[in-house]
């Protein structure tokens, strides 16, 4: 069965400055891997996603995530943060079922 | 286009009764997933369903049940409520069945007393 770790369950981050979340994954075949944010009391929004092909992929809100199958990880990343990026983050993979696995998620928390 | 609906938004419950929850996908979308996200985690599955059929199954048990009708749209019942059902119910919809891109709603709360 596949799941998901997220190592870091917070992480506080100046406006402005870089922002990672890490992600790794346990799954034996090729996975498909997903980034969601989630703001309080509201649903999950999906950043991202890796079927195939380009390892590097690009999403919404100037986000974007490198596959590494070696590493088995799909880190996001965020070159400059802005305080509306404060929320919580899950990754997810699937595994060509039906089902999403998801990881604890990581708060992100903006500072001025 | 409309995204996912869900209703209620809030629900409170005692323990012992029973709750139904109502999704409904996008539209074109023939498959609906429920999750259930506990404070603090990240969503679990609970079930999958596909042309009205259920497609999948999460570790949960018999109280939790679900249907899909003719228009796609979808309920989750849960029977006999406990405290830890408590939880935020999601529902998310995708074209197909299968390792599609999931997209979510906004969720319903649940509290138990």
């Amino acid at each position: 069965a596949q799941s998901v770790t997220q190592p870091d369950i917070h992480i506080t981050v100046s406006e402005g400055a870089s922002l990672e979340l890490r992600c790794n994954y346990s799954y034996g075949a090729t996975p498909y891997l997903f980034w969601y944010v989630q703001s309080p009391g509201q649903g999950l929004q999906l950043l991202l996603k890796y079927f195939s092909g380009d390892t590097l992929v690009q999403g919404i809100k100037g986000f974007e995530a490198e596959f590494k199958r070696s590493q088995s990880s799909f880190n996001l990343r965020k070159p400059s943060v802005h305080w509306s990026d404060a929320a919580e983050y899950f990754c997810a993979v699937g595994a060509g079922d039906y089902k999403l696995s998801f990881g604890a998620g990581t708060t992100v928390t903006v500072r001025a | 286009d409309a995204g996912v609906t869900q209703s209620p938004t809030h629900l409170i419950k005692t323990r012992g009764q029973h709750v139904t929850l109502r999704c409904s996908p996008i539209s074109g979308h023939k498959s609906v997933s429920w999750y259930q996200q506990v404070l603090g985690q990240g969503p679990q599955f609970i079930f999958q369903y596909y042309e009205k059929e259920e497609r999948g199954r999460g570790n949960f048990p018999d109280r939790f049940s679900a249907r899909q009708f003719p228009n796609y749209s979808s309920e989750l019942n849960v029977n006999a409520l406990l405290l830890g059902d408590s939880a935020l119910y999601l529902c998310a919809s995708s074209l197909r069945r299968g390792q599609e891109t999931q997209y979510f709603g906004p969720g319903t709360r649940l509290l138990v007393l």
